[in-house]
């Protein structure tokens, strides 16, 4: 069974501050990675994806991958109230099938 | 900007009944997808289409489930005998490859 675990938290972090989220995988064969944040209630909305080991930004997020200790994480700076929300590490398997962690609830104090 | 759109937001049925869910993917997607959702869990894999054909199924997406490309922008989930445990938020995403998939707003479904 392909799986994609993350801390379900919460994970409370002052506004301005760096929130880290995490990600493991089991499928070593796996090819693509992306983090999406969903809001309550709401379909999930890509954040970014990442393919290559190392780092990748965009804007005040920065995704993490390390293939060989099959590891994915999601680095926000200067975290905002409207950051709190749900996020979805996701893992495509190869073909067709992406599969999707549990989340991490993240909560941003003003 | 190209979005995936779903119809209806919210739908009510009655155990027993069959329910068809619509898509629209982005036009230029060739890849379509079918997700679920029930309230506070994990998002789950259905299906997989591609060509006018599954891809992939997982092991929720049994004998009761069908999809279909009825023409060119339409792509429905039916859900043949609907189950109590059947209520959930269904998500339909596409895209060009392995790549990320775009999701529309989703299909809240409510089997009473």
């Amino acid at each position: 069974q392909k799986e994609v675990e993350q801390n379900s938290g919460p994970l409370s972090v002052p506004e301005g501050a760096i929130a880290s989220l995490n990600c493991t995988y089991s499928d070593r064969g796996s090819q693509s990675f992306f983090w999406y944040r969903q809001y309550s209630g709401k379909s999930p909305e890509l954040i970014m994806f990442i393919y290559s080991n190392g780092d990748k930004e965009d804007g005040r997020f920065t995704a993490q991958l390390n293939k060989a200790s099959q590891y994915v994480s999601l680095l926000i700076r200067d975290s905002q109230p409207s950051d709190s929300a749900t996020y979805l590490c996701a893992v495509n398997t190869g073909g067709f099938k992406t599969i999707f962690g549990a989340g991490t609830r993240l909560f941003v104090k003003a | 900007e190209p979005e995936v759109t779903q119809t209806p937001s919210h739908q009510v049925t009655q155990m027993g009944q069959e329910v068809i869910l619509r898509c629209v993917p982005i036009s230029n997607h060739l890849y379509f997808y079918w997700y679920r959702q029930i309230l506070g869990q994990k998002v789950e894999f259905l299906v997989s289409f591609y060509n006018n054909e599954i891809s992939e199924k997982s092991e929720i997406f049994d004998d009761q489930f069908s999809v279909e490309r009825p023409d060119g922008s339409n792509f429905t989930l039916k859900i043949r005998s609907t189950k109590l445990e059947d209520s959930a938020m269904y998500f339909c995403a596409s895209n060009s490859g392995a790549t990320e998939a775009f999701f529309g707003q989703g299909t809240r479904l409510t089997v009473v």
